[in-house]
């Protein structure tokens, strides 16, 4: 089946520093979403994109479907940014399955 | 708009015991989806419903598990018995169609322990 790998694994940052995290997918998909889980477990969605860049305040995104990878950046980190980051990929089987990546855990320190 | 609600948030339970999750998803959202999360890993997709049908529950137990979604609306999802390893969060989300354009919904999840 498809695999979806995220790195880093772990990223510890001084609070205002910037970062880059990286979701690659092994096959085609449908589309692709980047999460955010707080330290309290709720996944809140950050982006939805399929291909090309967004941007929401201090985050973007960019997705190459066609070399098969995503992007997150983070800019002027906050502690609040702390959390596991996740990509989850969509592939039509029949219906649309959603496999998530194992994520990147963020700490950013005050 | 409401979000996606589940309760309970948390449960302690036994090995050999039986379980229910429970939840309503944002109005109007056709698609309803239960994961497993492991600590330390990403969300596993257990089952799907589209209105009150299964589109996937390839990886749903079934030995042990079940889930329903009578009416299309609410969803519970059932452990009966509960093993060690069925210690994990269950997380239930939503989104308005389930095609391949849609965005998911997540409610807060529900902890489950197995001692």
């Amino acid at each position: 089946g498809i695999q979806v790998e995220q790195s880093p694994p772990d990223l510890i940052l001084q609070e205002g520093a910037n970062s880059t995290l990286r979701c690659n997918f092994s096959d085609s998909v449908n589309n692709l979403q980047w999460f955010h889980q707080n330290p309290w477990g709720q996944l809140i969605n950050l982006f939805y994109i399929p291909s090309g860049t967004k941007q929401n305040g201090r985050l973007s995104a960019t997705t190459v479907a066609t070399e098969r990878y995503s992007l997150l950046y983070i800019s002027s980190s906050q502690t609040t940014d702390s959390g596991v980051y996740f990509c989850a990929v969509l592939m039509n089987t029949g219906g649309f399955k959603t496999i998530f990546g194992a994520g990147t855990r963020l700490f950013v320190k005050a | 708009e409401a979000g996606v609600a589940q309760s309970p948030r948390y449960k302690i339970i036994e090995k050999r015991q039986s379980v229910a999750f429970w939840c309503n998803p944002i109005s109007g959202h056709a698609t309803l989806y239960w994961y497993q999360q492991i600590l330390g890993q990403g969300p596993k997709l257990l089952i799907q419903f589209q209105n009150n049908g299964v589109v996937d529950d390839s990886q749903l137990p079934k030995d042990r598990f079940s889930a329903e979604r009578l009416k299309g609306v609410d969803s519970t999802l059932k452990i009966q018995p509960a093993k060690l390893e069925d210690s994990a969060m269950y997380l239930c989300a939503s989104s308005h169609s389930g095609a391949g354009t849609d965005t998911q919904y997540f409610g807060p999840g529900t902890r489950l322990t197995v001692l």
